[in-house]
């Protein structure tokens, strides 16, 4: 009964390092998204993947970069972390669109901070 | 632009003090509006779907209904184990093959005992 799920569940990091964010579902959704959710911002989608081996930008995908290397995998990197990435992160995942979509599933998140 | 506005950002009701929340948006074509629950430290758990005017979906004390430009999340005699984050969201017809979602920023419901 795993559903989604995300590792690390938290993390602090200082300015220029690098890591990666692991999100797993069991599911065997065909679509994952990785979100980050701000204070006063409401969740925004950073990156998301129609099937493995695709990926494609969202709404504020600069500094991030992503992998679906497996269907039931997506990986969400940074490169050389910044501060203003000091968020929460969410993956998600749901079904292929159909004639009426799917929910999309999440994670509990990881807390990334940016020192 | 698709829009999604939600109010009021924070309620506080005393238990068995029914209210409703308003989620109002702006989408080119709606696919689909989407109710989640969130609890401090964990992400958001889907509670309802619906998908044209007039429809309405019951779930214990929670009623989640829609208009042309809004929907309403009604809670009936809450008790505090409904306090959480409630979070609206909206699919537009034009998002194309991706069930992409446009979120409001929720509203903070406090039920005191």
């Amino acid at each position: 009964n795993a559903g989604v799920t995300q590792t690390p569940k938290f993390r602090v990091l200082k300015t220029g390092q690098s890591m990666t964010l692991l999100c797993a579902q069991d599911m065997n959704h065909e679509y994952m998204y990785w979100y980050r959710q701000d204070p006063g911002m409401g969740l925004r989608l950073i990156h998301y993947s129609v099937g493995e081996g695709t990926t494609a930008k969202g709404e504020v995908p600069d500094g991030y970069n992503v992998s679906r290397l497996k269907k039931q995998n997506f990986l969400l990197g940074l490169e050389s972390a910044a501060p203003s990435q000091t968020s929460v992160y969410f993956c998600a995942s749901s079904p292929a669109q159909g004639r009426r979509n799917q929910p999309q599933h999440f994670g509990d998140g990881t807390r990334l901070s940016i020192l | 632009e698709d829009q999604v506005t939600q109010s009021p950002e924070a309620l506080r009701l005393q238990e068995g003090e029914s209210s409703s929340l308003n989620c109002s948006y702006t989408v080119s074509g709606l696919r689909g509006l989407f109710w989640y629950r969130q609890d401090p430290g964990k992400g958001p758990e889907f509670l309802f779907t619906l998908y044209s005017a007039g429809e309405e979906k019951e779930k214990e004390r929670l009623k989640a209904t829609l208009t042309k430009k809004e929907s309403f999340l009604h809670i009936t005699a809450p008790k505090p184990e409904d306090s959480a984050t409630y979070l609206c969201a909206v699919q537009s017809g034009y998002g194309g093959a991706t069930n992409k979602l446009i979120f409001g920023t929720g509203t903070l419901l406090a039920v005191q005992p």
